[in-house]
């Protein structure tokens, strides 16, 4: 199997620049997707295949991938971003899979 | 506008069954679509994913053997049949929309989800 590790918890101050990372063995060959859950909400995809953003999703979040940690860049952090953050690959061996992250609660200070 | 709608969720007891359901608004048949799970104070847990045409299914090993997941393209709806429950499949339930048909997996992505149904598995 395929593990993917996260932070618990990131916290940032408004108008600062929040990352979240996600580490998973040579994550960088993988094609790496986050999304955005707030408590009693769907979740959101706001980043996929690395770094393209959804229509609607705002310029603020941006996302990168290389080695062995994947990045989630939130710039100009507001308010209204304070949820929880999972990063999710694709993995296949013998059979298909798809995997998260743990999980990341960005806190707005 | 793409919506998913699930129902089916409640309270059932250990070793019993249920089916839950996702309603689609959406050209359900192009798309693969998918079971992910939140227990309570967890994390996101891929279920189970089929393809456009109910062809290719795979399962998360926790619910292999237990769970099965179908499709019904005439009435835009997929399917969760939950046998043999445990306490440790009490959570919210999602669907979500797979990017591609599931033709060929590979690199896919969540790009809609649902707003979940809850089970909670208790004696």
């Amino acid at each position: 199997s395929y593990a993917l590790t996260q932070p618990p918890s990131v916290s940032v101050a408004p108008g600062k620049t929040a990352r979240i990372t996600c580490g998973g063995n040579n994550i960088g060959t993988k094609s790496v997707h986050w999304y955005q859950h707030k408590p009693g909400q769907a979740p959101v995809l706001v980043i996929y295949y690395d770094s393209d953003r959804p229509s609607g999703i705002p310029e603020r979040f941006s996302g990168s991938n290389s080695g062995n940690t994947a990045t989630l860049t939130i710039n100009r952090v507001e308010a209204g971003d304070e949820a929880d953050y999972y990063c999710q690959v694709w993995h296949s061996n013998t059979d298909h899979h798809w995997v998260f992250g743990g999980g990341t609660k960005l806190t707005v200070l | 506008q793409v919506q998913l709608v699930e129902s089916g969720g409640g309270v059932v007891q250990p070793g019993r069954s249920l089916r839950l359901s996702c309603a689609a608004s959406f050209t359900f048949s192009g798309y693969a679509m998918h079971w992910v799970r939140q227990a309570p104070g967890k994390g996101l847990e891929w279920v189970a994913v089929i393809s456009y045409d109910g062809s290719n299914l795979y399962y998360a090993d926790s619910v292999k053997g237990r769970f099965t997941i179908s499709r019904d393209n005439s009435k835009n709806t997929l399917y969760l049949q939950m046998n043999g429950l445990r306490t440790e499949d009490t959570a919210v339930y999602y669907c979500a929309r797979d990017s591609n048909s599931g033709y060929d997996f590979g690199g896919d992505y969540f790009d809609y989800w649902g707003q979940g149904t809850l089970v909670t598995v208790s004696s």
